[in-house]
């Protein structure tokens, strides 16, 4: 692994099921965060988190949780999904110097 | 709170020609940073530069320059003798002080298309 990855790259769920994606970064990044993109929005944090064990609310958490375990790992759970939920979601990660490091980003449709 | 305002939505360019993309922003804070992203096609966000609120030095970089003004709250992206794989989605960002606090806010962006 090198750098940010996630997964699914790509997922097409029905209403009302439960999903999580997941996020993992090696660089030993303190900080993660979880956006959406949106056409005409630009992207929106949706949760972020600060260190390992504790999570913060962004922008538009409504209908999200997140969950961060260890320094790696900053899964975003979907647990009913909504038709509105689809969009492209993007984890990242920073040291703490400002600058964020992007994943590759999942495509979620909900129909 | 924090604001990015991307006023350009779309812009369409002949390749060599020079291009300037627009942002504005606002915040309480004295102490931030600025990005600019890229986005292709391919869909993965590239960084292309931050800059701190106390640094108003405009930056080259090869063909991109940006032009940070705090008078104007501004920092607009030029792209000098655009090409054709300078198509893509730009987004203007902001955070606030340096730390494990760096929420960006973004733009709406802006497609650019540069055409042969």
């Amino acid at each position: 692994i090198a750098g940010i990855t996630q997964a699914p790259t790509s997922q097409i769920l029905a209403a009302g099921r439960r999903m999580t994606l997941r996020c993992t970064q090696d660089m030993r990044h303190n900080a993660m965060y979880w956006y959406r993109q949106d056409l005409g929005l630009g992207l929106r944090l949706i949760h972020y988190s600060n260190t390992a064990g504790t999570t913060g609310k962004g922008e538009v958490p409504d209908g999200y949780s997140v969950s961060r375990a260890n320094t790696d790992d900053f899964p975003l759970t979907l647990a009913s999904a909504v038709p509105s939920q689809t969009s492209v979601y993007f984890c990242a990660s920073s040291p703490g110097s400002n600058e964020q490091f992007f994943g590759p980003g999942t495509r979620l449709t909900v129909l | 709170a924090q604001k990015v305002t991307q006023a350009q939505t779309e812009i369409s360019v002949v390749e060599k020609e020079d291009v300037t993309l627009d942002c504005v922003y606002e915040t309480r804070d004295t102490t931030y940073y600025l990005f600019w992203y890229k986005q292709p096609p391919s869909g993965e966000l590239v960084f292309l530069i931050r800059r701190n609120s106390f640094d108003e030095q405009n930056e080259i970089s090869g063909r991109y320059s940006w032009n940070f003004q705090k008078s104007t709250s501004s920092f607009n992206f030029t792209i000098t003798a655009s090409q054709v794989v300078d198509s893509a989605v730009y987004f203007c960002a902001l955070s606030e002080a340096f730390g494990a606090n760096s929420k960006l806010t973004f733009g709406k962006g802006i497609t650019l298309s540069v055409r042969p």
